[in-house]
């Protein structure tokens, strides 16, 4: 069975500096990979996601991500955060782009931006 | 273009009830997926709709059903409220055919059983 894992629940960053949240995914063939950020209270958001081709996707928002089949990572990049940037993120695999398949999720990482 | 919709945006129920929730998909999208995100948690996949037919389904006990109508909106219902169904509520839209298309999530609804 597939799954996700975000292992880190906070991570406190000063506005400006440059951010990096890990994601590690376990899954037998070419995982369909995606990043969703979700505001307090709203939805979630899809910042960017991963199908094949180049490994360095671009997102919104600034935000970038590198598939690491090697180290079964995607990890998300942002090079200068906003105080806007605050917020919940999830990974997530998936078996197909098209939505044809339900996700899966990681537990999510919590944002916090510091002045 | 409107996005995914969902009503009602919250919704207080009792144990033993039982609740039924909508979702109205982005236009052009054919195929609608639920979400349970328990509080602290990443959304949990419940099922997916594709032509009025469930099409997937995650680890959630008959008491979750759902149904697709002929304009591609559905509704979630939970049967025998516990404790635990308390959660925000997703549903999620896209086009099945597509095979680059994503899932597009609504708002939620905030379902809270006392």
């Amino acid at each position: 069975a597939q799954s996700v894992t975000q292992p880190d629940i906070h991570i406190t960053v000063s506005e400006g500096a440059s951010l990096e949240l890990r994601c590690n995914y376990s899954y037998g063939a070419t995982p369909y990979l995606f990043w969703y950020v979700q505001s307090p209270g709203q939805g979630l958001q899809l910042l960017l996601k991963y199908f094949s081709g180049d490994t360095l996707v671009q997102g919104i928002k600034g935000f970038e991500a590198e598939f690491k089949r090697s180290q079964s990572s995607f990890n998300l990049r942002k090079p200068s955060v906003h105080w806007s940037d605050a917020a919940e993120y999830f990974c997530a695999v998936g078996d197909s782009g098209g939505g044809a398949d339900g996700l899966t999720f990681g537990k999510g990482t919590h944002l916090i931006i510091q002045p | 273009d409107a996005g995914v919709t969902q009503s009602p945006t919250h919704l207080i129920k009792t144990r033993g009830q039982q609740v039924t929730l909508r979702c109205s998909p982005k236009s052009g999208h054919d195929t609608v997926s639920w979400y349970q995100q328990a509080l602290g948690q990443g959304p949990q996949f419940i099922f997916q709709y594709y032509e009025e037919e469930e099409r997937q389904r995650g680890n959630f006990p008959d008491r979750f059903s759902g149904h697709q109508f002929p304009n591609y909106s559905s509704e979630l219902n939970v049967n025998a409220l516990l404790l635990g169904d308390s959660a925000l509520y997703l549903c999620a839209s896209s086009l099945r055919t597509v095979s680059t298309d994503t899932q597009y999530f609504g708002p939620g609804t905030r379902l809270t059983v006392l």
